[in-house]
């Protein structure tokens, strides 16, 4: 079965700090890993993904994502926090020759000036 | 761009009414997948559909039916609605099985059982 952890519900980080919103997965085989980000009273939108290839993916908005297969640990960071990056962040896993994903929690980023 | 459409954002209903909550894509993707989201429980996977006419149970599928009779439109069922089920609902849809493919969301609908 698929599952994904986010440890923390809540992350606080100044602007301009760098951050990091964690996860960890559990699946059969090699995952297909993605990161979403909502906005309130909005959907989800697609931030980035790791398919195969070089563990470090760069995504939308100067987000990028780690992934480590030995920790299966995908975490999410960026370099510089902006306070318009204030959201709630949700990891999700797919099984290869799946087309159903699993979610995490959510994990809301709070950056502050 | 793709777009992903729901029915309604807000939604009120009685207990015991038959609720229909609508989702039509644009982009004739293959999958479409119905959520309910609650704070603190993240994405649950009610229902998905591969295909016209074809739908697989998710983790949360009691008390819920879907209908998909065209490839654009995603329909999700309240049989007879209760407090409960108040949640906001997200549709998604996406390509096909065979690759990374990410799913593209609508916005919700917000529905409230009384």
């Amino acid at each position: 079965a698929q599952s994904v952890a986010q440890p923390e519900d809540q992350v606080n980080v100044a602007e301009g700090n760098p951050l990091t919103v964690k996860c960890t997965y559990s699946v059969s085989g090699n995952p297909y890993l993605f990161w979403y980000v909502q906005y309130p009273n909005r959907g989800l939108q697609f931030l980035l993904k790791y398919i195969t290839g070089d563990n470090l993916v760069k995504g939308s908005y100067g987000f990028e994502a780690e992934f480590n297969k030995s920790q299966t640990s995908f975490h999410l960071k960026k370099p510089s926090a902006l306070v318009s990056d204030s959201a709630l962040y949700f990891c999700a896993v797919r099984e290869r020759r799946k087309g159903d994903m699993r979610f995490g929690a959510g994990t809301r980023l709070t950056v502050k000036p | 761009d793709v777009k992903v459409t729901q029915s309604s954002r807000y939604l009120v209903k009685r207990t015991g009414e038959k609720v229909f909550l609508e989702c039509v894509q644009d982009m004739d993707h293959e999958n479409m997948f119905w959520y309910r989201q609650d704070p603190g429980l993240g994405l649950r996977l009610i229902y998905f559909s591969y295909d016209v006419k074809m739908k697989e149970k998710g983790d949360i599928p009691e008390g819920y039916s879907v209908s998909r009779e065209k490839k654009e439109r995603f329909s999700l069922i309240l049989e007879s609605a209760s407090t409960n089920q108040t949640s906001m609902y997200l549709c998604a849809s996406s390509l096909g099985n065979r690759g990374g493919y990410e799913q593209y969301f609508g916005p919700g609908t917000r529905l409230t059982v009384t």
